[in-house]
């Protein structure tokens, strides 16, 4: 069963500081990992999108790695600002492998709280 | 440069119930989607449409129907609401299956 597991589930950090969270998967075959950016009361905002071959891909004080053997993901985020409060989502995508497309599999989210 | 536009925003419904959710989207994107979010879950698929005139169940179908009306609009519905579907809805969009999903703002439903 595709299964995509973020940690930590909460983080609390000061202004400034950096921070890493990370995205463990099952699924298969992998086809793409995003990280969406979600606002309270609002819906997700795509941040990065990082295929089999990609190592490393930054948005601006964003940087999301992949390392495909381990099926393990992790965005760090730079100097942070309070803006940056919000959920993070991983979302995997798997081929289907009958009918073609892709299928989205999304983590639960970890929600991070930048605080003064 | 709306994007993706839900309406409404929240909703309190009686159970039994019926309502539809609408969703359009502006970027003439081929693939629409409907999610449901949980506390403590991630988002889940109902039902998506790959193209105009197709629909496809998601991992949690049961309850609800769709109705793809054109390229630009694809609603949600539910025809006898139970408390088991006081959720946050999000309706999505994307060029293709598999390519970034754009969402609406969601619409907060409460089943009493």
């Amino acid at each position: 069963k595709n299964q995509v597991e973020q940690s930590p589930q909460s983080l609390i950090i000061l202004e400034g500081k950096n921070c890493t969270l990370q995205c463990n998967y099952t699924v298969s075959p992998f086809s793409n990992l995003r990280w969406y950016k979600q606002d309270t009361g609002r819906g997700p905002v795509s941040l990065t999108i990082m295929t089999f071959s990609e190592n490393t891909k930054s948005n601006g004080r964003y940087t999301a790695t992949l390392d495909a053997d381990t099926k393990q993901s992790s965005l760090h985020i730079t100097a942070s600002q309070l803006s940056d409060s919000a959920s993070y989502i991983c979302v995997v995508s798997a081929y289907v492998l009958t009918g073609g497309g892709n299928k989205l599999t999304f983590g639960t989210g970890t929600q991070l709280k930048v605080e003064l | 440069n709306a994007g993706v536009t839900q309406t409404p925003k929240f909703q309190v419904l009686k159970t039994g119930q019926s309502m539809t959710l609408q969703c359009a989207q502006d970027m003439n994107h081929n693939s629409m989607y409907w999610y449901r979010q949980d506390p403590g879950m991630g988002l889940r698929l109902i039902y998506y449409s790959a193209s105009e005139g197709t629909t496809d169940k998601g991992e949690v179908p049961n309850g609800y129907n769709v109705s793809r009306l054109n390229k630009r609009e694809f609603s949600l519905r539910l025809e006898s609401a139970a408390p088991s579907q006081t959720s946050v809805y999000f309706c999505a969009s994307s060029e293709w299956v598999g390519t970034e999903a754009f969402f609406g703002q969601g619409t907060r439903l409460t089943v009493v």
